[in-house]
């Protein structure tokens, strides 16, 4: 059984700060993407990184891929209260691309 | 912008009915997975079809669930006998192709059974 260990579950932060969010699995993904979900809605892809060591930039937001297809992190640089919300990695395995999610990380950027 | 759609947005059953969620992909994309939210839970894979055929069902529990993609109009996620732990949210996420491609999802059936 695959199992995708997220860290921390919560986060709570001042703006401004950075901060940076774990993925880490025994097992290698053929692929990993990070989503971010709102209460009451769908998850909202961010970004999908596939080559081992790939890093991703999406404005404050960068996204590594570890060498070895494990793990991955999501760092936030200077983060503001909009950046609220769960953040979800998910592991896609083997041909079908079934993920498999992590329990989420809950940020609370104040201002 | 034709994202995945899905209806309802929520459904009330009482207990012995059948739920019937749909699914309709993005425009472009042949590729569909049901997963499930369980409250206070991660999302969890259910199934995974293409047209007409479903490829992987090791998420689905074994009785009362049961998936279709039909060639013409939108994927079915269907429940009989419903019972009082059925009542989650239903995500659907579309993509153009198996493997590493990414998954667009929709917002989602919230299945509340009384």
């Amino acid at each position: 059984t695959q199992l995708l260990e997220q860290s921390p579950q919560f986060l709570s932060i001042q703006e401004g700060e950075n901060l940076t969010v774990y993925c880490n699995s025994s097992s290698v993904f053929s692929s990993l993407q990070w989503y971010r979900q709102e209460p009451g809605e769908g998850p909202v892809l961010l970004v999908t990184v596939v080559t081992g060591g790939e890093v991703k930039k999406l404005k404050r937001l960068t996204f590594q891929f570890g060498d070895a297809r494990k793990d991955s992190s999501l760092h936030i640089t200077a983060a503001q209260p909009g950046d609220t919300g769960l953040y979800l990695c998910a592991g896609a395995y083997g041909n079908t691309g079934k993920l498999i999610f992590g329990q989420g990380t809950t940020l609370q950027v104040k201002p | 912008n034709a994202g995945v759609m899905q209806n309802p947005r929520h459904l009330v059953r009482r207990r012995g009915q059948e739920a019937r969620l749909r699914c309709s992909p993005m425009k472009g994309h042949s590729h569909v997975y049901w997963y499930r939210q369980l409250p206070e839970e991660g999302l969890k894979f259910m199934v995974y079809l293409q047209k007409e055929n479903i490829i992987d069902e090791s998420g689905m529990p074994k009785e009362r669930f049961s998936a279709e993609f039909p060639k013409e109009g939108p994927s079915i996620l269907r429940i009989q006998q419903v019972v009082r732990g059925d009542s989650a949210a239903y995500f659907c996420a579309s993509s153009p192709g198996g493997g590493h491609q990414p998954q667009h999802f929709g917002d989602g059936t919230r299945l509340s059974i009384l």
